[in-house]
């Protein structure tokens, strides 16, 4: 049965600092690794994909790697905002084939002090 | 293009209470997924429609939670009675791919349900 973990569960920096969230997950076997965003009462909204063949993906401020190998994954954001504060979660699926679920982590509380 | 429509955005019910809530997906996506979001964790599957069949439904507690996808579009989720652990936000997601694929994973905004 796949798990994902992230730690920590809560992080707090000062706005303008470089961050690291993890994201590992005990099953490498997957098909793809995405990082959400939710903010308080709302749902979930995409950040970046990354497909089990790729190693890292960009967008603006924000860069996704994954090592399938060893079951990690880290999203970087650069000079954090206050607008960043949110709850990051990384979900994985299953491979292609069969009825296996999407597994979701339970998620990185960020908190961008101005 | 139109995201996943959720409805209620709250509802607040008291024990033993019935509610329903109601999920549109995006246009064209094959798969449907209502979740339960308890706070300070991760969302947990309740049921994964693909269009109108169920594919998975073994986290969902079947005595008192229903679920239905008619003609394989809307569906509904319904609890009855509630229990006080059941208070929680309630989403709705749905992908173009048919089975438990990220690509184009979209999210609704959620229906948070307080059972007093």
């Amino acid at each position: 049965k796949q798990e994902v973990t992230q730690i920590p569960a809560a992080l707090s920096v000062p706005e303008g600092e470089n961050l690291v969230l993890n994201c590992s997950f005990t099953d490498s076997a997957i098909y793809n690794l995405q990082w959400f965003r939710q903010d308080p009462g709302k749902g979930l909204t995409s950040l970046l994909l990354i497909q089990s063949s790729q190693r890292e993906q960009t967008s603006g401020r924000l860069n996704a790697s994954l090592d399938k190998s060893s079951g990690r994954s880290t999203l970087y954001i650069a000079a954090s905002q206050p607008g960043d504060s949110a709850t990051y979660l990384c979900a994985v699926s299953p491979p292609t084939g069969g009825y296996q679920k999407v597994t979701f982590g339970t998620g990185t509380k960020l908190q961008v002090i101005p | 293009e139109a995201g996943v429509a959720q409805s209620p955005r709250y509802k607040i019910i008291e024990k033993r209470q019935s509610v329903a809530f109601w999920c549109n997906p995006i246009s064209g996506h094959a798969t449907l997924y209502w979740y339960q979001q308890i706070l300070g964790q991760g969302p947990k599957l309740l049921i994964q429609f693909q269009n109108n069949g169920v594919v998975d439904d073994s986290q969902l507690p079947k005595d008192r939670f229903s679920a239905e996808r008619l003609k394989g579009v809307d569906s509904t989720l319904k609890i009855q009675p509630a229990k006080l652990e059941d208070s929680a936000v309630y989403l709705c997601a749905s992908s173009l791919a048919g089975w438990a694929d990220l690509y184009g994973y979209t999210f609704g905004s959620g229906t948070r349900l307080t059972v007093v």
